[in-house]
C-alpha cells in the first residue's frame, strides 16, 4: 500500500504565482522526501525534512512538517514555466529500514 | 561520471517470456530500489536491498524477482507470472535513508 498522499492531484497556475502541494501519509516517519519528475523521466530529490525538524528552505522551495498530523507542504514560490512537472513525496517509515514509500504525486502545471 | 545506469531504455517481451531489466550504480551507495509506475499513478516499490546478498518485498513483489550478488548492481526479473508487466520500471539508490538517486527508467511492453 502506497504510504503518502498528494493533494491536489492536478494544479495549474501562471507563472509567477506560487505553488502549495500538500502530503499526508499514515505511519509514523523518520523522515519525509520531496522528488520532481518531468514526463517519462527518472525522479530528482529536491528536499529531505527528517521527523525532528519543521520547516526548511532550499532556494525557492518551502517544505513543512506537521507529524502530529501526519502530512506535509511543498511550497514553490515565483513559479517558472520550467516548474511544470510531476511532485512526489516519499516517506521513510519508522522501523522499516530502508523501505521508501511514494505517494501518487501531483501534476503542476505552470502557464508562461 | 557517478551515478545510476538503467538498460535498456525500452524493451519489448512476448507474453510467457521472462526479461531481465539492468541497474547499476557506481555511487557506491548500500540501499537500491526498484519501482513501478503506470500512466498517470505514482511510484509502488517492488523489491528494495539493504546490503549485499540481501533483499526484501515491497508492495508489489508478484511475478518479480532480484538479486543482489554485488553493491553495484540490481537486475530486476520480470516473469512470466506477471500478468500485467506493461509499465515503466524505475531503479534508484541511496546511502542509508538519505536522498535516492534514481535511473532514467525502462518502458517494458508486452507484445
Amino acid at each position: 500500500s502506497q504510504q503518502g498522499e498528494e493533494d491536489p492531484q492536478a494544479l495549474s497556475i501562471q507563472e509567477g504565482e506560487n505553488a502549495t502541494m500538500n502530503c499526508s501519509y499514515k505511519t509514523s516517519i523518520n523522515n519525509l522526501q520531496w522528488y520532481r519528475q518531468n514526463s517519462g523521466r527518472g525522479l530528482v530529490h529536491l528536499i529531505l525534512i527528517r521527523s525532528n525538524e519543521r520547516e526548511k528552505h532550499s532556494g525557492r522551495l518551502r517544505v513543512t512538517l506537521d507529524t502530529s498530523k501526519k502530512s506535509s507542504s511543498l511550497l514553490i514560490t515565483a513559479s517558472r514555466a520550467a516548474d511544470t512537472a510531476s511532485y512526489f513525496c516519499a516517506t521513510h517509515p519508522r522501523g522499516s529500514n530502508y523501505k521508501l514509500t511514494f505517494g501518487k504525486g501531483t501534476l503542476l502545471t505552470v502557464n508562461p | 561520471d557517478g551515478g545510476i545506469t538503467q538498460s535498456p531504455k525500452y524493451l519489448f517481451r512476448k507474453e510467457g517470456q521472462n526479461v531481465t531489466l539492468s541497474c547499476e550504480q557506481n555511487l557506491n551507495h548500500d540501499a537500491m530500489y526498484w519501482y513501478r509506475q503506470d500512466p498517470g499513478q505514482g511510484l509502488r516499490l517492488i523489491y528494495y536491498s539493504q546490503i549485499v546478498n540481501d533483499f526484501q518485498k515491497g508492495d508489489i513483489a508478484e511475478g518479480y524477482s532480484v538479486s543482489r550478488e554485488k553493491k553495484e548492481s540490481f537486475p530486476l526479473t520480470v516473469t512470466s507470472a506477471q500478468k500485467n508487466p506493461t509499465a515503466f520500471y524505475l531503479c534508484a539508490s541511496s546511502i542509508g535513508q538519505g536522498p535516492a538517486f534514481f535511473g532514467q527508467g525502462t518502458r517494458l511492453t508486452v507484445v
